[in-house]
Parts: C-alpha cells; sequence; structure tokens
C-alpha cells in the first residue's frame, strides 16, 4: 500500500489560507488521494480525492504534481473550525478500505 | 448526500458483558462497510471489512471471536465487542460507499464510544 508523509502540526491564521502537504512518492497510477479530516469525539469527514487533476470543491482545492508523488490540500480562508486532524490517504484500487496515517493536527487562530 | 449513521453514539457496559454497535448507510447500499477502532491520541486503525452474505475478513491482530460482525443486509452492520473488558473502550467507527470503483466516495459514521467498566 503506498504511504503518506504529512507534517505533525501546523498553525494557521483565521482568513488565512492553509496550505496541507502530503507526500506519496510511491504512489502508483491508478491510486486516488483521499482527504478527511476529524474533529474531536467525530468520525472523519470527506473533504475531497482527485487523482491526476487538480480537484476543487465547495471545501477546499486539492493540488497534486505532475509526478503525482505529493499533494497539497488548501482551504482557502481558514477559520476556527478547520481546526481539526487532517488525514491524506492513498486508496488502492477500487476497494473502499483506507489505512489512516497519523495526519497533521491544524490549528486554526483568531 | 450519502450518509453513514452509527448507532448507538455512546455506550457503558459492564466488563464480561457484549455490546451491540450498528452501522447504516441511510440512502445507498454497501455489499461492503468497514470497523475501524480509535484510541485517544491515536489515529484510525482498521479492524475488519464486513462482506454483506458472507464472513468478515478481519486485520492481523484483530481477534474475530472477540469482534463479531454480522452484515446482514445491504444496508446494515453490525459490530458486536463480547465478553468486553476495559481496554476494548474505544472510539469504534464505520464506514461505507455507494458503490465499487477506484474514485467514489468513502463516507464514515459519526462513531461510537464503548466505555467497558
Amino acid at each position: 500500500d503506498a504511504k503518506t508523509t504529512q507534517p505533525t502540526s501546523m498553525d494557521c491564521a483565521e482568513g488565512r489560507a492553509a496550505n496541507l502537504p502530503c507526500n506519496h512518492s510511491t504512489i502508483s497510477g491508478n491510486e486516488y488521494v483521499y482527504w478527511y479530516r476529524q474533529i474531536h469525539s467525530q468520525g472523519p469527514q470527506y473533504i475531497i480525492h482527485g487523482l491526476k487533476n487538480n480537484e476543487t470543491n465547495e471545501m477546499a482545492s486539492l493540488i497534486i504534481t505532475e509526478d503525482r508523488k505529493s499533494s497539497t490540500l488548501i482551504l482557502p480562508h481558514a477559520t476556527l473550525r478547520d481546526t481539526a486532524v487532517y488525514y491524506c490517504i492513498v486508496r488502492v484500487g477500487v476497494s473502499d478500505k483506507l489505512i489512516f496515517g497519523t495526519g497533521t493536527r491544524l490549528q486554526v487562530f483568531p | 448526500g450519502a450518509v453513514v449513521s452509527q448507532h448507538p453514539s455512546w455506550v457503558i457496559c459492564k466488563s464480561g458483558t457484549s455490546v451491540k454497535i450498528e452501522c447504516r448507510s441511510l440512502d445507498f447500499q454497501a455489499t461492503t462497510m468497514f470497523w475501524y477502532r480509535q484510541f485517544p491520541k491515536q489515529s484510525l486503525m482498521l479492524m475488519a471489512t464486513s462482506n454483506e452474505g458472507s464472513k468478515a475478513t478481519y486485520e492481523q491482530g484483530v481477534e474475530k471471536d472477540k469482534f463479531l460482525i454480522n452484515h446482514a443486509s445491504l444496508t446494515l452492520s453490525t459490530l458486536t465487542v463480547t465478553s468486553a473488558h476495559p481496554e476494548d473502550s474505544s472510539f469504534y467507527i464505520c464506514s461505507a460507499s455507494p458503490g465499487l470503483n477506484s474514485g467514489n466516495t468513502i463516507y464514515f459514521g459519526e462513531g461510537s464510544w464503548l466505555t467497558v467498566v
């Protein structure tokens, strides 16, 4: 399974963009990159996913490098409610099994 | 959008008893669901794959007789913690998705807190 590497923690000022990096250097051509976040004592919340192209939805943007070995999740205007642990996960094939790493703890401050 | 729901949200049980946690897909059918466990300040750990109409597939180190999984319908999977002990106290989370293709969204339930006293 492709593994991911994320910084343990990051800080971001409220209203600024939060850029969360993820390395997945062993990713294969058919493996998607998924991002979830987990707010304390809740189940993981889906944010976004992508294969090759950059993706954007109402929550965030996902930028995937051309070689697909890394990606960045962008929260364009962070709010205090975005404080959470963010997980970058590489999904293997058609299985819905997701293997979680340690994630990045994002702290948004006023 | 698609929703996965768990019940109960929290439960307290006595040592030696069994407790059942339900995972439902509310507006889609799921042939497979997944069960995770999360201890405080740790990441989610995959426990098992719940397969509709067949036996569950357990990850290495997870006792199948301890954590009984039943996936009797396309919208319901249950996890039963048998003969619970305090060390089984944890946050249990399930996931499911509407279809088997490599680009579909996978949804998680709200989680169920189990405290064994």
